[in-house]
């Protein structure tokens, strides 16, 4: 299978930073790679797909690129409500997911 | 509005066996290719299964085969996973969730609730 590791696993920041997190996979998976924000007690939400293409309703701060093996998503102005754990996922070959990145207030 | 809600979790001991039911609404159900994922707490998220549209064609995760059975009912707008030999290790939230297909491309646009699976003696 292959393996995402994503980078930082938990990462502090203030509302109105600008913030990226890196996910990296262990072989090239084209641009077979989604963004998902999970709330505690919640289930995923979709935010990015296929790498670049914001899911419809999910507000423009929110951006991913990359291509192959590396991919990042990046948030332009840190809101109270982005604060959350984030996971990608490759559906390249047998789904897998990063180990998640979780997001703290400062 | 898409709704996908999941019933049938519980308590059940190992060895035991438990199905799990996913309704949808607000969508034609039978245009999507479906899924089961699965969270241990505090862990993330793992793919279980996923099945075509007719539901001819079934996907398991190495750790589940031969054990859990993915099915749908397209008249009934209903995705079932029927678990059995549960193992300790099964225990976690269980989401069933919606694949659009882009080509090659395809994510889980739409999730469950989830419902809990607790395997303990």
């Amino acid at each position: 299978d292959i393996q995402m590791t994503q980078s930082p696993s938990s990462l502090s920041a203030s509302v109105g930073d600008r913030v990226a997190i890196t996910c990296r996979a262990s072989q090239s998976i084209s641009s077979h790679l989604n963004w998902y924000q999970q709330k505690p007690g919640e289930a995923p939400k979709l935010l990015i797909y296929a790498a670049s293409s914001l899911q419809s309703g999910v507000p423009s701060r929110f951006s991913g690129s990359g291509s192959g093996t590396d991919f990042t998503l990046t948030i332009s102005s840190l809101q109270p409500e982005d604060f959350a754990t984030y996971y990608c996922q490759q559906t390249y070959s047998t789904i897998t997911f990063g180990q998640g990145t979780r997001l703290e207030i400062k | 509005e898409v709704q996908l809600v999941e019933s049938g979790g519980g308590l059940v001991q190992p060895g035991g066996s438990l199905r799990l039911s996913c309704g949808a609404s607000g969508f034609t159900f039978s245009d999507y290719w479906m899924y089961w994922v699965r969270q241990a707490p505090g862990k993330g998220p793992v793919w279980v299964s996923r099945l075509n549209r007719d539901g001819s064609s079934t996907t398991y995760a190495d750790s589940v085969k031969g054990r859990f059975a993915i099915s749908r009912d397209n008249a009934k707008n209903t995705l079932y996973l029927q678990m059995h030999s549960l193992r300790v290790e099964d225990t976690a939230v269980y989401y069933c969730a919606r694949a659009p297909l882009l080509g090659s491309i395809y994510y889980f646009d739409n999730w469950g609730q989830g419902t809990l699976v607790t395997v303990s003696s």
